[in-house]
């Protein structure tokens, strides 16, 4: 069974150019989640996704970052226009609806803001 | 709202020897806790998680973890830690399956 997938896993991009990252998650999994971490730090939730609806997205910061999961399945998390702050690992996860705890993660996009 | 304290930041173990990494939990309401780990270039991965069943809870490659409600506590252990052990580790707390708080994380090195 393949994981979630996530790409790209490096970016480098100079600051107030947009960026956007990739995911598809595990098959049958209704629940998409987007992560931010940063270095030394754990991961702090950006969004959930239950199917196509956004159910918190709370913590995303909506001035610049955007998020969809078109069709409920993949996802995409844009930037626009990044911040040196903006430096960090996005990671996405997926879970069963019924809401076990598990998370499965991706690898992670690992952003550099020059 | 719910948070974990993971109390160190690194452990150091040498091959063989046992393993704690300590965490403490504040929660409204009685809390389902995990931990996962992450080992370098790779997703993270539920180690274990106590719903409110058992408070010792096993879990993959040897790990165990206790809930202690009277300290907050949720340490995890393995009795002998092996080289590919060494990785992140994060003690999570949710009040709610859907919604994960993450620790610091603890970084565990292995020596031969």
């Amino acid at each position: 069974e393949a994981g979630v997938v996530q790409s790209p896993r490096y970016k480098i991009i100079e600051k107030k150019q947009p960026v956007a990252f990739w995911c598809n998650p595990i098959s049958g999994h209704n629940t998409l989640y987007w992560y931010l971490q940063n270095l030394g730090q754990g991961p702090e939730l950006l969004i959930r996704y239950e199917n196509e609806e956004a159910v918190d997205d709370s913590q995303l910061p909506k001035d610049r970052f955007s998020a969809e999961r078109l069709k409920g399945v993949d996802s995409t998390l844009k930037i626009q226009p990044a911040e040196l702050g903006d430096s960090a690992v996005y990671l996405c996860a997926s879970s069963l609806s019924e809401g076990t705890g598990e998370l499965f993660f991706g690898e992670g996009s690992r952003l550099t803001v020059l | 709202a719910q948070s974990v304290t993971q109390l160190d930041s690194h452990v150091s173990v040498s091959e063989g020897t046992p393993v704690l990494l300590r965490c403490n939990y504040s929660s409204s309401y009685s809390p389902s806790l995990f931990w996962y780990v992450q080992h370098p270039n790779k997703g993270l991965q539920l180690l274990l998680k106590y719903t409110s069943a058992a408070t010792l809870v096993k879990g993959i490659n040897g790990f165990e973890a206790e809930f202690k409600k009277s300290e907050t506590s949720f340490h995890l252990t393995k009795p002998s830690a092996h080289m590919s052990d060494a990785a992140e580790y994060f003690c999570v707390v949710s009040e709610g399956f859907q919604k994960l708080v993450f620790g610091t994380g603890t970084r565990l090195l292995v020596s031969p």
